[in-house]
């Protein structure tokens, strides 16, 4: 079964500062690997994603994210956040064919110090 | 292009009653999935349409409910409610076969069972 991992519930960074959030994922083969975004009371809103090829994505807002299939990870970047990026985010796998069932992690939580 | 819909935004209920909630998809895109938030138990998959017919289901008992029309909207149900069902539900469709693979998520129903 899939599964995917957000080690951290809670961060709180500087605004300026460089971000990592990470990402470890559980799966038979590559999945098809998201990120998404939700400010309080709204849905998700996809920031990036990662099908095939290239291992480094660009996303919007200035994120990227890189996957490594040898940690099975897909670790969020941002080199220097904003208040606005305050916000939940969630990684999210689905299966490359069929259903388009998407399987998130717990969501980390992201907060911007002035 | 029009997001993805939901209506209502908001609904109280006491338990037992029964709950209709209403997704319109983006124009075009044939596949609608629904999801459960909770601070809880995170997001997790309910179900997913395409074509009308339901093509995965997760693991939610039998009170959970859901169909899609000819026009690709889709509906679900929730009968005899729980408090535990109090939740955001969120829509989102999908353009099977694009090329995108990606799910457009709509702002949510918060439904709020006392």
């Amino acid at each position: 079964a899939q599964s995917v991992t957000q080690p951290d519930i809670h961060i709180t960074v500087s605004e300026g500062a460089s971000l990592e959030l990470r990402c470890n994922y559980s799966y038979g083969a590559t999945p098809y690997l998201f990120w998404y975004v939700q400010s309080p009371g709204q849905g998700l809103q996809l920031l990036l994603k990662y099908f095939s090829g290239d291992t480094l994505v660009q996303g919007i807002k200035g994120f990227e994210a890189e996957f490594k299939r040898s940690q099975s990870s897909f670790n969020l970047r941002k080199p220097s956040v904003h208040w606005s990026d305050a916000a939940e985010y969630f990684c999210a796998v689905r299966r490359t064919q069929g259903a388009q069932k998407l399987v998130f992690g717990q969501g980390t939580r992201l907060t911007i110090n002035p | 292009k029009a997001g993805v819909t939901q209506t209502p935004r908001y609904l109280i209920k006491t338990r037992g009653q029964q709950v209709t909630l209403s997704c319109s998809p983006i124009s075009g895109h044939r596949s609608v999935s629904w999801y459960q938030q909770t601070p809880g138990q995170g997001l997790q998959f309910l179900f997913e349409y395409f074509s009308e017919t339901q093509r995965n289901k997760g693991n939610f008992p039998g009170r959970f409910s859901g169909r899609q029309f000819s026009n690709s909207r889709s509906e679900m149900n929730v009968s005899t409610l729980e408090l535990g069902d109090s939740a955001l539900y969120l829509c989102a469709s999908s353009m099977e076969g694009g090329l995108s693979h990606e799910q457009f998520f709509g702002p949510g129903t918060r439904l709020t069972v006392l």
